[in-house]
C-alpha cells in the first residue's frame, strides 16, 4: 500500500519554464513533508520541506503548497535550469522516526 | 556540514556471500537509517537506529541484518546474498527534520 505517491514517472520542461513536480498521500496523520533532489550516483539531497500548518514554503526558486484537504503536495520550480534535471521525491512523516518516500519523478529541464 | 560516508561505491558479490555496509555520520546524530533505491520503487526503509544498539525494522528488513554498536556507525548486513538484493543502497542520519544522505552504495550480487 503505497501511502505516497507520485503519478508522474518523468517530466520534460523547456528552460526558463516553470515545473510542477506533484505528490499525494493517503495517510492523514502525516505532519512534516520534504522533497528530495537526486542526480545519479549521488544520494539524495535535501530541498525543501513543509509542516502541515502551513500551505506554502518559499526558497529562492523552489516553492512547496501543501493542500491537505485533497492530501496533495507540489513542487514548484521558476524559472527551470538544466541544472534541476534529477529525479526528485517526495516524503512524509507522521511524528515517528520513520519518512515514507514517494516513487520519484525524474525531470529533464531541455535547454 | 553534515557528512554521511558509506564504506564503499560500488561492489560486487557472489551469491550467498556475507555482505557488510558500513555507514559514518560526523554530527552525532541520534537516528540513522539504511534503505534500498529501485526503478518505479523510489526509497523503501530496510532498518532504522534511533539509538546505540537500538534497532528498528523498516518496510523491507527480510534478508537483512543492522548493527550500531556506535553512536555514529551504523552497519548493514546481507547475511547471505542474492540476486533480488542487487540495488542502491542508501544510508541517512537525522537529528530533527531534514535526513542527511550517504552516496550510495551500489551493490551488485551475481
Amino acid at each position: 500500500d503505497q501511502q505516497v505517491k507520485q503519478n508522474s514517472p518523468s517530466l520534460s520542461v523547456q528552460e526558463g519554464r516553470i515545473s510542477i513536480l506533484n505528490c499525494d498521500y493517503t495517510n492523514s496523520m502525516f505532519d512534516y513533508f520534504l522533497w528530495y533532489k537526486k542526480y545519479p550516483a549521488e544520494g539524495p539531497t535535501f530541498l525543501i520541506s513543509i509542516s502541515s500548518i502551513k500551505d506554502k514554503n518559499e526558497d529562492g526558486r523552489f516553492t512547496v503548497f501543501l493542500n491537505k484537504s485533497a492530501k496533495h503536495l507540489s513542487l514548484h520550480i521558476v524559472p527551470s535550469q538544466p541544472g534541476d534535471s534529477a529525479v526528485y521525491f517526495c516524503a512524509a512523516s507522521g511524528g515517528t522516526y520513520k519518512y515514507i518516500f514517494g516513487t520519484g519523478t525524474r525531470l529533464k529541464v531541455l535547454a | 556540514d553534515v557528512k554521511v560516508t558509506q564504506s564503499s561505491r560500488y561492489l560486487v558479490k557472489r551469491t550467498g556471500e556475507k555482505v557488510f555496509l558500513e555507514c559514518v555520520q560526523d554530527m552525532d546524530h541520534e537516528n540513522m537509517f539504511w534503505y534500498r533505491q529501485d526503478p518505479g520503487l523510489g526509497l523503501r526503509l530496510i532498518y532504522f537506529s534511533y539509538d546505540v544498539k537500538m534497532k528498528e525494522k523498516g518496510d523491507i528488513p527480510e534478508g537483512y541484518s543492522v548493527s550500531r554498536e556506535k553512536k555514529e556507525r551504523f552497519s548493514l548486513i546481507l547475511e547471505s546474498a542474492s540476486t533480488n538484493q542487487t540495488s542502491m543502497y542508501l544510508c541517512a542520519s537525522r537529528i530533527i527534520g531534514e535526513q542527511f544522505f550517504g552516496p550510495g552504495t551500489r551493490l551488485t550480487v551475481l
